[in-house]
């Protein structure tokens, strides 16, 4: 079965500076990656996934992802971290489960903290 | 608006007691899944559908049970077997494609 794992539980950054929140993978095959970030007792917005092509993947608000194939990881990164980028990130890869079916095995998550 | 919504945003439950969660999408996702959140453990998979009247036990399925009657909606039932129910529940969809799922605003179950 597929599996990812965040080993950090938090991760803090002075605003301004550059983030990473790290997200390891196990699978058989080619993995499909996503990462995705929760604001307090929200659902889970997404924002970027890699399927195939580029090892460095572009997502929403400013985030990228390095996909790297030798190191079986998929590092969630931003440039210049904002306050508001504060959150829990989670990073997922889907899974095919019986009769040909899919689903998304997601990490314990990593909560961002930027400070001001 | 294209979505998916989940109702109630909060639930109390008394001990003993069924409780049904409601998830209701529209947009046209073949994939349905409801995901459980406690603190610490990530999301852990209940239940989920790839298609009508179809559905798959996830990792920790005992204690709750669905319905796919309709492709806009699955429900998902809290039973009364289900021994530490108290947890914020997630509902997503997703086409059958290589795609994101998308996620509703979520349901805080709290056993009184």
């Amino acid at each position: 079965a597929q599996s990812v794992a965040q080993p950090e539980d938090q991760v803090n950054v002075a605003e301004g500076n550059p983030l990473t929140v790290k997200c390891t993978y196990s699978v058989s095959g080619n993995p499909y990656l996503f990462w995705y970030v929760q604001y307090p007792n929200r659902g889970l917005q997404f924002l970027l996934k890699y399927i195939t092509g580029d090892n460095l993947v572009k997502g929403s608000y400013g985030f990228e992802a390095e996909f790297n194939k030798s190191q079986t990881s998929f590092h969630l990164k931003k440039p210049s971290a904002l306050v508001s980028d504060s959150a829990l990130y989670f990073c997922a890869v889907r899974d095919k489960g019986t009769s040909g079916t899919y689903k998304y095995i997601f990490g314990t998550g990593t909560r961002l903290k930027v400070l001001a | 608006d294209g979505g998916i919504t989940q109702s109630p945003k909060y639930l109390f439950r008394k001990e003993g007691q069924n409780v049904t969660l409601s998830c209701e999408q529209n947009l046209n996702h073949d994939a349905m899944y409801w995901y459980r959140q406690d603190p610490g453990q990530g999301l852990r998979l209940i239940y989920y559908s790839q298609i009508v009247n179809d559905f798959q036990k996830g990792d920790i399925a005992e204690g709750y049970s669905v319905s796919r009657e309709k492709k806009e909606s699955f429900p998902l039932t809290v039973t009364s077997a289900q021994k530490n129910p108290t947890a914020f529940y997630l509902c997503a969809s997703s086409i059958l494609a290589n795609t994101e799922a998308f996620f509703g605003q979520g349901t805080r179950l709290t056993v009184v």
